[in-house]
């Protein structure tokens, strides 16, 4: 089954350390995403990619940085500059097709990735 | 970057209909009109989506008004797994250079279906 897998599930960390989280999709997808969601809110798009070698900063991109090396692959890392960075993690996915039309591409997500700062 | 309003908040008996309200008054020519749904601990999940002419899918309609300013996503029989937050957001085409796509999640509106 086409899907959007992310690793790992939990994660706790340490004041101070870097931390990656994982996305990988199969489903031959484009543009990726990261979002970001805390205890009763919306979300909140960290980074993007529309394609392999590219990606673009979203809303709250700082303390965070991201690679797209490969188009099925996207990961998060979450660096000590973050200053709140616990929090659930979400990776999203969506082809890419005319610019025009783009707005009709429907975003996949992953399961999510709970990373806790101890 | 256009804007959705919802309410915080819903109720629903389980076996009734379900109309959700979102306005989106600023939206433009180009915007698609999403809808998510999230369950507790999961991603959110594609519901339905339009641009100008109401649409029918297997999980539920959604009635776009005819100067697009307000939408409503209508589940026609509420089940305890439709418990969730949507969101309903709008989805298009915003160049900045190399292009880039808008999506903004507000905090949805949170269901809660009664047996």
């Amino acid at each position: 089954d086409g899907g959007i897998t992310q690793s790992p599930k939990y994660l706790f960390r340490k004041e101070g350390q870097n931390v990656t989280l994982s996305c990988e999709q199969n489903l031959n997808h484009d543009a990726m995403y990261w979002y970001r969601q805390d205890p009763g809110q919306g979300l909140r798009l960290i980074y993007y990619s529309q394609i392999v070698n590219d990606f673009q900063k979203g809303d709250i991109a700082e303390g965070y940085s991201v690679s797209r090396e490969k188009k099925e692959s996207f990961p998060l890392t979450v660096t000590s500059a973050q200053k709140n960075p616990t929090a659930f993690y979400l990776c999203a996915s969506s082809p890419r097709t005319g610019q025009l039309s783009s707005g009709a591409n429907v975003l996949t997500f992953g399961a999510g990735s709970r990373l806790t700062v101890l | 970057d256009a804007k959705t309003t919802q309410p915080n908040s819903m109720e629903s008996n389980e076996e009734e209909p379900v109309h959700l309200p979102c306005n989106h008054s600023t939206i433009s020519g180009t915007d698609y009109i999403h809808w998510y749904r999230q369950l507790p601990s999961q991603g959110p999940e594609y519901v339905i989506h339009g641009l100008t002419s109401n649409v029918n899918n297997r999980m539920a309609s959604l009635a776009i008004a005819e100067d697009r300013k307000s939408s409503t996503l209508i589940l026609h029989r509420a089940t305890l797994r439709d418990a969730a937050v949507y969101y309903c957001i709008l989805r298009g085409y915003a160049y900045s250079g190399a292009g880039s796509y808008q999506l903004t999640f507000g905090k949805g509106t949170k269901l809660s279906v009664i047996p």
